[in-house]
C-alpha cells in the first residue's frame, strides 16, 4: 500500500493566486513526521516545512503553511501568493516512529500561470 | 559551508561494471541518506547510516553497499551495474538534534548504464 498519496500529478495556479497541495499518508506509528520539499527544473532538492505528528499547531513558514489534519491522515501543502519562481516539483514525504527510514509520495508538478 | 557534495555529477556505466559514488558534508551532521530518483518519479530510500560505522536498508537496497567510516563521507557503491540502476542518485544529512530531522540534499549524480 502507498504510505504518501498526491492525487495532483500536474496543477496550475494564476500568479497571485493561492493554491494548496495534496498530501495524505499511511501509518500505525503515533509518533511521524511529514515534509514537503520543491525540486526546481535544476534538479535540486529544498526543504520547505515540517510538521510534527505531536505538533498541535499547522506549520508556517513565509508564504508556506501545511494543513495537517491528523484524523484524515492529510498533509496539505498551501502556498500562497503564487510567484513564477515556485513552477517545479513539490514532494510530500513522512518518517515513521523515530526511525530514518523516509518515504516520498510520487509528487505534484506546479505551474505558476502569469 | 559547501553543505551536502557529491561527485561525480555524471556517469555512464556499461553493464557489468562497478564504481562509488561519493558523498560528503561538511556540517558535522550525524545522520546521512542516499536516494534514488527514477524519471518522473518521488525518492527512494537506498540505505541510511545513523553515524559512523552504522549502515542500515532502506526500501530499495538490492544492488547497493555502503559503509560509513567517518562523520563527513558516506559513499555508496554499485557492483555489476544493470540498466535498472539508471537514475539520479542523491544524497542527503540531517543533525538528530534537529527535532525536524530536517534533511539537507546534494546535487546529485545522474547515472546511466548502457
Amino acid at each position: 500500500a502507498q504510505k504518501i498519496t498526491q492525487t495532483q500529478p500536474g496543477m496550475f495556479v494564476q500568479e497571485k493566486e493561492a493554491v494548496t497541495l495534496d498530501c495524505t499518508y499511511d501509518t500505525s506509528d503515533q509518533s511521524y513526521g511529514l515534509f514537503w520539499y520543491k525540486q526546481p527544473s535544476s534538479g535540486e532538492m529544498i526543504f520547505l516545512i515540517y510538521q510534527g505528528s505531536y505538533d498541535e499547531q499547522n506549520a508556517t513558514e513565509g508564504r508556506y503553511s501545511l494543513n495537517f489534519q491528523k484524523a484524515r491522515k492529510s498533509a496539505n501543502l498551501v502556498i500562497s501568493a503564487s510567484q513564477l519562481g515556485d513552477s517545479a516539483m513539490y514532494f510530500c514525504a513522512m518518517r515513521e516512529g523515530y526511525g530514518q527510514n523516509f518515504v516520498f509520495g510520487p509528487g505534484t508538478r506546479l505551474s505558476v500561470l502569469p | 559551508n559547501a553543505g551536502v557534495t557529491q561527485t561525480p555529477k555524471f556517469r555512464i556505466l556499461k553493464i557489468g561494471q562497478s564504481m562509488t559514488l561519493q558523498c560528503t558534508q561538511d556540517m558535522n551532521h550525524n545522520y546521512m541518506y542516499w536516494y534514488r530518483q527514477d524519471p518522473g518519479m518521488g525518492l527512494k530510500l537506498i540505505y541510511y547510516s545513523v553515524g559512523a560505522g552504522i549502515t542500515d536498508k532502506g526500501e530499495v537496497p538490492n544492488g547497493y553497499n555502503v559503509s560509513r567510516s567517518t562523520t563527513e563521507d558516506f559513499p555508496l557503491r554499485l557492483e555489476l551495474a544493470a540498466p535498472s540502476q539508471t537514475s539520479v542518485y542523491f544524497c542527503a544529512s540531517s543533525y538528530s538534534r534537529d527535532s525536524s530531522y530536517e534533511q539537507y540534499f546534494g546535487p546529485g549524480t545522474r547515472l546511466t548504464v548502457t
